[in-house]
């Protein structure tokens, strides 16, 4: 069964460092979406692609986040610097034309930032 | 803008007693309607999903969920409780596709044996 692919799966860092996750989506997805989910909360849209193109990123703190899809296959998320306040579950998740909607997720990346 | 409320941040039931999880939803026109389950430290599964159509949907893990449209609703049942239902729930509304989902805050269920 195709699955939603992320790494790492956990990410410790110090504040003020940069970090980066990485999700392979399951193919022929065109959608593309990452999620933040702080503990005990709902996961939180951050960015979603169509295919390369953003479609929507109102959500992502673009004074230190930025996501990109080069290609249109797998996408990677990156936050420079890390402050304590990001620590948080990171989700990748993808969908299909072809499903109303529908979206699978990976198993996320764990993030904890000292 | 759509929104989802579960009044309910956690339950505890006990192994083999039913189980309701509430979920009301905001929506100017027919929604998507789904269920996730996640466990501690892992992604999200899909348990089911609402379109159209019946509205009564079953889906994985012997769960079904009621859409109600009069009372904005899409509660999740399970007849009898397994100790390996202990996770936390999400309910989700969505668009058309492409639009993206609006998850609820996630009800937190606990199972005694």
């Amino acid at each position: 069964e195709a699955e939603v692919a992320q790494s790492p799966r956990y990410k410790i860092t110090e504040k003020s460092q940069a970090v980066a996750f990485w999700c392979d989506p399951i193919s022929g997805h065109a959608t593309l979406y990452w999620y933040r989910q702080i503990l005990g909360q709902g996961p939180e849209l951050l960015v979603q692609f169509q295919d390369e193109s953003v479609v929507d990123d109102s959500q992502l703190p673009k004074d230190r986040f930025s996501a990109e899809r080069l290609k249109g296959v797998d996408s990677t998320l990156k936050i420079q610097p890390a402050e304590l306040g990001d620590s948080a579950m990171y989700l990748c998740a993808s969908s299909s034309r072809d499903e109303y909607n529908e979206q699978f997720f990976g198993p996320g990346t764990r993030l904890t930032v000292l | 803008a759509q929104s989802v409320t579960q009044p309910d941040i956690h339950i505890t039931v006990s192994e083999g007693a039913s189980l309701e999880l509430r979920c009301n939803y905001s929506y100017g026109a027919t929604p998507y309607l789904f269920w996730y389950v996640q466990s501690p430290g892992q992604g999200l599964q899909l348990l089911l999903k609402y379109f159209s159509g019946d509205t009564l949907v079953q889906g994985i893990k012997g769960f079904e969920a009621e859409f109600k449209r009069s009372q904005s609703s899409f509660n999740l049942r399970k007849p009898s409780v397994h100790w390996s239902d202990a996770a936390e729930y999400f309910c989700a509304v969505g668009a058309n596709y492409g639009q993206n989902f609006v998850f609820g805050p996630g009800t937190r269920l606990s199972v005694l044996p």
